[in-house]
């Protein structure tokens, strides 16, 4: 175990539906981050927020809209997709945002798939 | 019809023999480097690192090599294990604000 805990592990939902991924980490990180993996493109980076606020929104489609609440939990929350957005969805967070050269540990992802 | 997926190269070694996996990374300004490995329907699990400033760094069973001048990192494992297949990806901290880019991936396959 990582330290970082994403719920749930399996999501089916359509088109039409709202849902939300949650992300948990207790390790004092300040930096979370959400990457989307799919079987057609290397792991990619979605968001980054550092210390709560958003530093990062990498052209990423506003039916995904991440929050922060606090250093500890990272939603996002999904809306209107389309099936190309099936994919594996990871949380990660580090100690600090990744300039200062400190390694990313990754939750067990949310296998999301949009019918 | 057909599906198109990301083709991964693939190792595949024998139990007991040593593994080399390669990567090229994209940006000469990365200072930081990662191997993660991935199996079947879990994230990412972190294995070793090294900065710029090395050229070389050992872990339980792992070695991590950093070629600056041609942009080369390697991963080697020694007596590889069944235990040992996944998918091993690279990371680089060249994305903006430092985030991490991470490589394509090579799948390890073990032999028993």
């Amino acid at each position: 175990e990582t330290g970082v805990t994403q719920t749930p592990r399996h999501l089916v939902m359509g088109m039409t539906n709202k849902k939300s991924l949650k992300c948990e980490q207790h390790l004092g990180h300040n930096a979370m981050y959400w990457y989307k993996q799919s079987a057609k493109k290397p792991l990619e980076l979605m968001f980054v927020y550092n210390f709560k606020e958003q530093t990062e929104n990498n052209s990423v489609p506003s039916r995904f809209s991440p929050e922060c609440p606090n250093s500890s939990h990272l939603f996002l929350h999904l809306h209107t997709l389309q099936p190309e957005d099936s994919a594996l969805y990871l949380c990660a967070s580090s100690q600090a945002t990744l300039t200062r050269g400190t390694e990313a540990f990754f939750g067990q992802g949310t296998r999301l798939t949009v019918v | 019809g057909e599906s198109v997926g990301l083709h991964l190269p693939t190792l595949s070694v024998q139990e007991g023999d040593n593994s080399i996996i390669n990567c090229a990374y994209s940006n000469s300004a990365s200072d930081y480097f990662i191997w993660y490995k991935q199996e079947s329907g879990k994230g990412p699990q972190f294995i070793i690192d090294i900065r710029s400033n090395m050229d070389k760094r050992q872990g339980q069973r792992v070695t991590v090599l950093l070629n600056k001048t041609v942009k080369h990192l390697s991963l080697q494992i020694a007596a590889t294990q069944p235990g040992d297949s996944a998918v091993y990806f690279c990371a680089e901290n060249g994305g903006s604000q430092g985030n991490l880019i991470f490589g394509k991936g090579t799948k390890l396959s073990v032999k028993p």
